[in-house]
């Protein structure tokens, strides 16, 4: 399977525990999105990198929220302290084009 | 007022019908708009984007873009009850990233 690859799918952590979800995209694609859905809403855009080089990040990425991918290949995502009100489906997508995006299957946050 | 508005629906079509979906924008430097299906519990798939005024086919899907009236649609015609899923619109305004609406709810009935 060469689509986009994300792990785990499912996460269940105690408020105030620390997550991390991986993200592989598709192996010719050189930018990364991660962007959060929450139940009845269309994604909302977190952070894109190029490369290894994070070059936007929303005002929704709080400083509990950081992302990293070093060697340009895959991403991850933490949460830190983590709270109720972060409990959605984080997806990653990843294109070659800079507006197309192909999203993986996503990892669904419960925080209780 | 959100940047990207659909209605969310349900949109109930009987089976064989032209399912109709809209969606308008507010920002008029948008560049490219897409349309993306999504079925519960799964992650967005890209049906068609859409660049520049007028029609693009692609099978039975068809996108309008207007860009002075800052509206896209997506039109299925022969809608199956496998189409029945939440049908994203997404701008992009020349940056990295997508402006998602909150998606339209469709019901294809047998």
């Amino acid at each position: 399977d060469t689509g986009v690859s994300q792990n785990p799918r499912h996460k269940i952590t105690k408020r105030g525990q620390n997550v991390t979800f991986r993200c592989d995209p598709i192996s010719e694609h050189n930018r990364l999105y991660w962007y959060r859905q929450t139940l009845g809403q269309g994604p909302e855009f977190l952070t894109y990198f190029q490369n290894e080089a994070q070059l936007e990040k929303s005002r929704l990425l709080s400083d509990r929220f950081s992302a990293e991918r070093p060697k340009g290949s895959f991403s991850t995502l933490e949460i830190q302290r983590t709270e109720q009100g972060d409990s959605a489906m984080y997806l990653c997508a990843s294109s070659y084009r800079p507006d197309e995006a192909f999203f993986g299957q996503g990892t669904r946050l419960t925080v209780v | 007022q959100k940047e990207v508005e659909q209605n969310s629906g349900p949109l109930s079509v009987p089976e064989g019908a032209i399912a109709s979906l809209n969606c308008t924008y507010s920002d008029r430097g948008s560049q490219s708009f897409f349309w993306y299906r999504q079925y519960s519990g799964k992650s967005p798939e890209l049906i068609m984007f859409i660049y520049s005024n007028g029609d693009k086919e692609d099978g039975r899907f068809t996108a309008q873009l207007n860009k002075a009236s800052q509206y896209v649609s997506l039109l299925i015609r022969d809608s199956q009850p496998s189409d029945s899923a939440t049908y994203l619109c997404a701008v992009n305004n020349a940056g990295n990233m997508l402006t998602f609406g909150g998606g339209t709810r469709l019901m294809v009935k047998p």
